[in-house]
């Protein structure tokens, strides 16, 4: 592993299941992100941990869970799909919550 | 409240120079981030402020003035690589990222 990777990397899903979006990042980078972007609309922060086990939420929290068990993982869970979170997700990375986030490569997501 | 504004749409001619303007308000400032965004693909690290004046990196240069709330992107010698979408993200006093909705660049030949 090179950076970081998501999975899957795009999926089609009906309303009302659960769903996982898996992050994974070999660079020992403390604090992680998640994202979505929606046409029109600048990134918006979901949830986020500066450190392993700890997480926060970000701007648009409501429908989604993540944890933190390790340095590497950051899943992002979502309990009951609702057609409002088509979106393209990103997780992100940085060294230190202060740092350069850099981001992989998206999970393309349709509810229907 | 917290907002970051930056033009929709740009379109400048190849070889050309081009600068793309974001204004910020946000609680606390800890720098002004520049990706850039192809599409379909993700955001990539361009260029980081957070002292006054002008950061050059290449044909890309980035300039912030903290009193005025306002930085650029001035990316030079335009090649029809650079066609993509340009994000503008300011860090607020909880070192979280505010993003620009992004500024699409169209490169004409």
């Amino acid at each position: 592993i090179a950076g970081i990777t998501q999975a899957p990397t795009s999926q089609i899903l009906a309303a009302g299941r659960r769903m996982t979006l898996r992050c994974t990042q070999d660079m020992r980078h403390n604090a992680m992100y998640w994202y979505r972007q929606d046409l029109g609309l600048g990134l918006r922060l979901i949830h986020y941990s500066n450190t392993a086990g700890t997480t926060g939420k970000g701007e648009v929290p409501d429908g989604y869970s993540v944890s933190r068990a390790n340095t590497d993982d950051f899943p992002l869970t979502l309990a009951s799909a609702v057609p409002s979170q088509t979106s393209v997700y990103f997780c992100a990375s940085s060294i230190r919550a202060r740092e350069t986030q850099y981001f992989g490569p998206g999970t393309r997501l349709l509810v229907l | 409240g917290q907002n970051i504004d930056q033009p929709t749409e740009m379109t400048a001619t190849e070889g050309a120079i081009v600068q793309i303007n974001c204004t910020y308000q946000t609680s606390g400032f800890n720098g002004l981030f520049w990706y850039q965004q192809h599409a379909g693909e993700a955001p990539t690290f361009l260029s980081y402020n957070v002292l006054d004046g002008l950061e050059e990196k290449g044909r890309f240069s980035s300039f912030l003035s903290r009193s005025k709330g306002y930085s650029y992107l001035l990316l030079k010698e335009l090649q029809m690589k650079d066609s993509a979408s340009y994000l503008c993200a300011a860090m607020d006093s909880n070192y979280q990222l505010i993003w620009g909705a992004g500024t699409k660049l169209i490169i004409k030949p």
